[in-house]
């Protein structure tokens, strides 16, 4: 079974510093793809961030990145220069390849950035 | 730019009847999907839907919900006969094929079962 762990259900950062959050991961496939969305109040789900699993290249999209360790199984997501509008829940996600794509997610973590 | 919409926004229902919650998906995307959220909990997989058929399902997927795509542009989930445990946030997604990596998301549904 694939299962997507995110160890840090609450986080806060103070606005314009750096926040890193978790996520592991466990699957027996080789290819597949990672997310994470970000769920802000109005419980809509927004694509941050995706990797492909056969890139070494850590993906970077302006103020988030992330760090993925594919023998490791962990993907974490750093966001430079907080905002509060980054405040929102974040979920790991990761998707099939082999299927019809359908996606396992995190439990989630609930950022809050502080002014 | 083109979007999932979902209706109705919120549905408050009477345990033990039925509701259909609605999706359109992106006109050209051929890969259709219901997510669950229950409050405060991850995000879960329901069902994923394909030419017309349903292509996987989770355990969550039992005989009361089922899945239609009636006239080519709307995807429903139906659910039989409500229990309380079914109150969540539903969300449809769809992809444009295969190949496609990122799934689009509706704004989700919120479902109240009294």
């Amino acid at each position: 079974a694939q299962t997507v762990t995110q160890s840090q259900p609450e986080m806060s950062v103070q606005e314009a510093e750096t926040v890193t959050l978790s996520c592991t991961y466990d699957t027996s496939e080789s290819n597949y793809y990672l997310f994470w969305y970000k769920q802000p109040p109005s419980r809509q789900m927004i694509l941050v961030i995706r990797q492909e699993a056969y890139k070494q290249q850590n993906a970077t999209e302006n103020r988030f990145s992330v760090n993925f360790q594919k023998a490791a199984k962990s993907f974490s997501l750093k966001i430079s220069d907080s905002q509060l509008g980054d405040t929102a829940m974040y979920f790991c996600a990761f998707q099939f390849l082999n299927h019809y794509n359908d996606m396992r997610f995190g439990a989630g973590t609930r950022l809050t950035v502080k002014p | 730019e083109p979007e999932v919409t979902q209706t109705p926004s919120h549905q408050v229902t009477q345990m033990g009847q039925e509701v259909i919650l609605r999706c359109v998906p992106i006109s050209n995307h051929l890969y259709f999907y219901w997510y669950r959220q229950i409050l405060g909990q991850k995000v879960e997989f329901l069902v994923s839907f394909y030419n017309n058929e349903i292509s996987e399902k989770s355990e969550i997927f039992d005989d009361q919900f089922s899945v239609e795509r009636p006239d080519g542009s709307n995807f429903t989930l139906k659910i039989r006969s409500t229990k309380l445990e079914d109150s969540a946030m539903y969300f449809c997604a769809s992809i444009g094929d295969r190949g496609s990596d990122e799934q689009f998301f509706g704004p989700g549904t919120r479902l109240t079962v009294l």
